[in-house]
């Protein structure tokens, strides 16, 4: 089955320390991106890439980092330099139309949620 | 600058009542897209209809309808005869034409009661 796979599904993280958060899709999408959701919150935009090697600072950069070394995987850090990093997580990909260039849709994976103790 | 807004943060119907969750976009672009995502308490984001801004027709899908007017920058969304599954917080989204970011409002969470 296509589709997006984070993981963990859970992570505590003890303050100070770098942890790191993975995104698998299977979908062949070239785009994939990182959000932050805070409780009654919206999805806010952390990093994007839109294609390998290639990624852009969303909303909310500040404190972490991505890498693209593969089209099927993106993984976020988060430093301890993130003041607040306690949150769920979401990873998104989508196929990027050659013809329009946007507007496509994007399909999530299952999140992880991060706790600081 | 683009905003999507979604001015009920909670409502609450008895099952098999009718519900209309509200969506109110801002953008100066010609070319856009909007978006209405389900999020059900598993946390997942479950994509439900994408909408361009050239297509103002309205759309049906079994219980669901969606009500695109570019007059009053709207995109609202229908639920009809509402069951206990519909039960999650949804969320309504602007992209635009450019690229494919999406601007995601603050959702609606929609309690629907047996």
């Amino acid at each position: 089955d296509g589709g997006i796979t984070q993981s963990p599904k859970y992570l505590f993280r003890k303050e100070g320390q770098n942890v790191t958060l993975s995104c698998e899709q299977n979908l062949n999408h070239d785009a994939m991106y990182w959000y932050r959701q805070d409780p009654g919150q919206g999805l806010r935009l952390i990093y994007y890439s839109q294609i390998v090697n290639d990624f852009q600072k969303g909303d909310i950069a500040e404190g972490y980092s991505v890498s693209r070394e593969k089209k099927e995987s993106f993984p976020l850090t988060v430093t301890s330099a993130q003041k607040n990093p306690t949150a769920f997580y979401l990873c998104a990909s989508s196929a990027r139309d050659r013809v329009s260039r946007g507007g496509n849709e994007q399909f999530f994976g299952p999140g992880t949620r991060l706790t600081v103790l | 600058a683009q905003k999507v807004t979604q001015a009920q943060t909670e409502i609450s119907v008895v099952e098999k009542e009718d519900v209309t969750l509200d969506c109110v976009y801002e953008t100066r672009d010609t070319t856009y897209y909007l978006f209405w995502y389900k999020q059900p308490p598993s946390g997942e984001l479950v994509f439900l209809i994408r909408r361009n801004s050239f297509d103002e027709q309205n759309e049906i899908s079994g219980r669901y309808s969606w009500n695109f007017q570019k007059s009053t920058s709207s995109f609202n969304f229908t639920i009809t005869a509402s069951q206990v599954v519909d039960s999650a917080v949804y969320f309504c989204a602007l992209s635009r034409g450019r690229d494919d970011k999406i601007i995601f409002g603050k959702g609606t969470r929609l309690h629907i009661l047996p």
